[in-house]
């Protein structure tokens, strides 16, 4: 069964701090791949996807993935973080010949302090 | 506006008592899921349907059961099986189909078994 990633559960991290989440994932065919985030008391909202193409993706809100098909890998990454990215974040991903199934990873809770 | 609406957002249950969530859309989306949230372990699949009167077993079905007779309810029943129901339940619809977009949250509904 595919299965999916998150090694970081915890991160805290300064406000202007680099981020980069990883996300590893075991299938090794045609895979969408997709990061969402939840801010405190809001639902769960998209904030990238990968489908084909370019393998460096960029997001909302200063965010960026890259697809490494190499090392089944697509890590989040942001330059400078902010106060307001403190939220928590799932990596998720569809094998697109496996119908409509999306696995999450089991989340990393990002906390940035001002 | 277009969107997931669940229900209720807050239940208390007994033990030994079935419960049904309650999960709407009119973003007019064939594939509707259920997945159940918990700290540290993300978001996991417990079904999925991809059409009307067509669902499959995520992978945490025991003591769950759906229904899809209309294309935009998906209802999740949690039954006295399920060895521990409390968690936070999360529905979400996409279009069906490979290369197809984000998948889109409802605000979720917190059970609590007591």
């Amino acid at each position: 069964a595919q299965s999916v990633s998150q090694h970081n559960h915890h991160v805290i991290l300064s406000e202007a701090a680099s981020l980069e989440l990883g996300c590893n994932y075991s299938y090794g065919g045609t895979v969408n791949l997709f990061w969402y985030v939840q801010y405190p008391g809001q639902h769960l909202q998209l904030l990238l996807k990968y489908f084909s193409g370019d393998p460096l993706v960029k997001g909302i809100k200063g965010f960026e993935a890259e697809f490494i098909k190499s090392k089944f890998s697509f890590n989040l990454r942001k330059p400078s973080v902010q106060w307001s990215d403190t939220a928590e974040y799932f990596c998720a991903v569809i094998l697109n010949n496996a119908g409509n199934m999306l696995t999450f990873g089991g989340g990393t809770r990002l906390m940035v302090k001002p | 506006d277009g969107g997931i609406t669940q229900s209720p957002k807050y239940l208390f249950r007994k033990e030994g008592q079935n419960v049904t969530l309650s999960c709407e859309q009119n973003l007019n989306h064939d594939a509707m899921y259920w997945y159940r949230q918990d700290p540290g372990q993300g978001l996991r699949l417990i079904y999925y349907s991809q059409i009307v009167n067509d669902f499959q077993k995520g992978d945490i079905a025991e003591g769950y059961s759906v229904s899809r007779e209309k294309k935009e309810s998906f209802p999740l029943t949690v039954t006295s099986a399920q060895k521990n129901p409390t968690a936070f339940y999360l529905c979400a619809s996409r279009v069906a189909g490979a290369h197809t977009g984000e998948l889109f949250f409802g605000e979720g509904s917190r059970l609590t078994v007591l």
